[in-house]
């Protein structure tokens, strides 16, 4: 079946140490995004790609920075992790940007201590 | 800017107990709206898209509906494993592929 897939599921790193989280799909969809999501919290966009065309939102913190390296793949870098950043980071993909429904990963918990 | 609107936060029902969620949203030029469920410490799993007034859609016990203003999920005869938070979000006409999300309703059946 064609899905989003995150590894790993539960990620724990120490504070200030970068952790890197991935995304893979197997939908061939030209977007990809990244989306934090806090307990209780509504899912909160940080950026996406749109083939190889970055966009960030423009209060996602320089922390957080992105990589696609292809297609199929797309990181999620947080290079100096603190104790706000834990949090669920969800992956989502699209055909297009315009309209069309986004499909997300199961997600990878995130725990910094 | 984009806003929905979720209510109730949280709804109680008993199986068999048909019931409806409601999302409300104001949005500049809808591209489409969508409801999600998520179940906790998972992704929101695509349920149905929307794009049109009038338009509705239908998958087991859920139907979803949507007019210019708001959008109902009605849930027939529900079972306990429907029990999750089910999730609204519009896609604007201005933003570029960023869904705007409501908080979400916590659905949850007794049986």
């Amino acid at each position: 079946d064609a899905m989003v897939i995150q590894n790993p599921r539960y990620q724990v790193t120490q504070f200030g140490k970068p952790v890197t989280l991935s995304c893979s799909q197997t939908l061939n969809h030209n977007v990809m995004y990244w989306y934090q999501q806090k307990s209780s919290q509504a899912p909160k966009l940080l950026f996406h790609y749109y083939d190889k065309d970055f966009n960030n939102e423009a209060d996602t913190p320089d922390n957080f920075q992105s990589r696609r390296p292809n297609t199929s793949f797309c990181f999620l870098d947080i290079r100096s992790p603190g104790l706000g950043d834990a949090a669920m980071y969800l992956c989502a993909t699209s055909r297009v940007w315009d309209g069309e429904t986004q499909y997300f990963g199961p997600g990878t918990r995130l725990l910094v201590l | 800017e984009d806003q929905v609107t979720q209510s109730p936060e949280a709804l109680r029902l008993q199986e068999g107990e048909s019931s409806s969620l409601n999302c409300s949203y104001t949005v500049s030029g809808l591209r489409g709206l969508f409801w999600y469920r998520q179940d906790p410490g998972k992704g929101p799993e695509f349920l149905f898209t929307l794009y049109s007034a009038g338009e509705e859609k239908e998958k087991e016990r859920l139907k979803a509906t949507l007019t210019k203003k708001e959008s109902f999920l009605h849930i027939t005869a529900p079972k306990p494993e429907d029990s999750a938070t089910y999730l609204c979000a519009v896609l604007g006409g201005t933003s570029y592929g960023k869904l705007t999300f409501g908080q979400g309703t916590i659905l949850t059946v007794h049986p």
